[in-house]
């Protein structure tokens, strides 16, 4: 069965970085698109980067271009955020999610929390 | 403010229908993307519910349903039961929805 397992979320003082991880199983990685979306506290879902199957396309949202960077490694079956210049406002639940067709999200892990604070 | 508007609440009894709108503009839904629709319970992950406007992945009861026109599109849920009490979500493309909170009363 498809799962999706986020790490590397945690606490971290303003304009500092972190790193999330998403490790896929059951299904073939290279052959997806995926995605981060993410969901501040009480509010609703946003998203924030795709990458596709071959790494060659990727689209940001505007709140994050410029300091967030996605980046997959097929080998290994893994989907990575690189969060830097971390702002209180990127304070979420990042979930790393499967697309399919046009851009519907079919499979999402269980999330990992941010939390952007000093 | 949500690109796709959707109301922030709606509740129906037990066994009754209702339905969730989700309106758009000519940027998105207008443009022919398709509307995909989740729902989220209490605690725990977005699932998807609908795709391609009115697809039900297996395992989604038959009382969901999904359409679509023009610059909108709805979600309806059929025979309301206790345990559909969710927020429920429309995306075009890269865009949500704000979020819509079932209530069964």
């Amino acid at each position: 069965q498809v799962q999706l397992v986020e790490s590397g979320g945690g606490l971290v003082k303003p304009g500092g970085s972190l790193r999330l991880s998403c490790a896929a199983s059951g299904f073939t990685f290279s052959d997806y698109y995926m995605s981060w979306i993410r969901q501040a506290p009480g509010k609703g879902l946003e998203w924030v980067s795709y990458i596709s199957s071959s790494g060659s396309t990727i689209y940001y949202a505007d709140s994050v271009k410029g300091r967030f960077t996605i980046s997959r490694d097929n080998a290994k079956n893994s989907l990575y955020l690189q969060m830097n210049s971390l702002r209180a406002e990127d304070t979420a639940v990042y979930y790393c999610a499967r697309i399919r067709g046009e851009l519907g999200l079919d499979y999402w892990g269980q999330g990992t929390l941010v939390t952007v604070s000093s | 403010q949500s690109v796709l508007t959707q109301p922030p609440s709606v509740s129906g009894a037990p066994g009754q229908r209702v339905t969730i709108s989700c309106t758009g503009s000519s940027s998105n839904i207008g443009a022919g993307y398709d509307v995909h629709w989740y729902q989220q319970l209490p605690g725990t992950a977005p699932k998807l519910l609908i795709y391609g406007n009115s697809n039900r992945p297996s395992g989604v009861p038959d009382r969901f349903s999904g359409s679509k026109s023009g610059t909108s599109a709805s979600l309806a849920i059929t025979g309301l039961q206790a345990e559909d009490e969710a927020d429920y979500y429309c995306q075009s493309y890269g865009v949500f929805g704000g979020g819509t909170k079932l209530t069964v009363l």
